[in-house]
């Protein structure tokens, strides 16, 4: 099976920080890639598909870049409400395996 | 508006069997698969398998294979996951979510925990 592999497994900005985070998968993926935010006691939301497709309603300094084996996820100014733990998500084929979640704080 | 419906929190003891529901709303339920998910306390996200709505074919995360089962109900626009012979290590948050187009899940429903204790 593909392992997905996130990187930080945690990570501390300050407001207005440029934050990126890693997803590394162990074979090509091509684009199938999604990235997911949850906030503490919350459900799951969908933020970025497609490895680039900003998710409706999901503010512009989110964004996602990547194919093949390596994906990014860019907060290009970081907000205090984007305190969360990030989980990218393989969808190429079964089992549709999350990476190991990556936490951001303030 | 898409709407999972998730049924509620269920306290089971070592060795039984949990069914959850998953309750679909606001598309055609056939149209699109149905993922689950669990979280364990403090853990993350783990994929425990798929089912398309459109002819129940199932995908299993091999290490469940033998004690999960899910199934539809496309009367009721209902999916079901059972997970038997449980375990303490299966307390866990569990989500069913809306795959769209085999590449996302948009929708998620509320969660149910599940708690294995004797």
């Amino acid at each position: 099976d593909i392992r997905m592999t996130q990187s930080p497994s945690s990570l501390s900005a300050s407001v207005g920080d440029r934050v990126t985070i890693t997803c590394r998968a162990s074979q090509g993926i091509r684009n199938y890639l999604a990235w997911y935010q949850q906030k503490p006691g919350k459900v799951p939301q969908l933020l970025i598909y497609a490895a680039s497709t900003l998710q409706s309603g999901v503010p512009s300094r989110f964004s996602g870049s990547g194919s093949g084996t390596d994906f990014t996820l860019t907060i290009s100014s970081l907000q205090p409400e984007d305190v969360a733990t990030y989980y990218c998500q393989k969808f190429n084929s079964a089992p549709q395996t999350f990476g190991q979640g990556t936490k951001v704080e303030i | 508006q898409v709407q999972l419906v998730q049924s509620g929190a269920e306290v089971k003891k070592p060795g039984a069997s949990v069914k959850v529901s998953c309750k679909a709303s606001g598309y055609t339920f056939t149209n699109n698969a149905i993922i689950w998910v669990r979280q364990a306390p403090g853990q993350g996200l783990e994929w425990m398998g798929w089912i398309s709505a459109y002819n129940g074919n199932t995908n299993y995360e091999q290490k469940l294979l033998g004690r999960v089962t899910m199934t539809t109900d496309t009367s009721t626009s209902t999916a079901y996951m059972e997970l038997r012979s449980l375990r303490s290590e299966d307390t866990a948050v569990y989500y069913c979510a809306r795959d769209y187009g085999g590449s996302h899940c948009d929708y998620w429903g509320q969660g149910t925990l599940v708690t294995v204790s004797s």
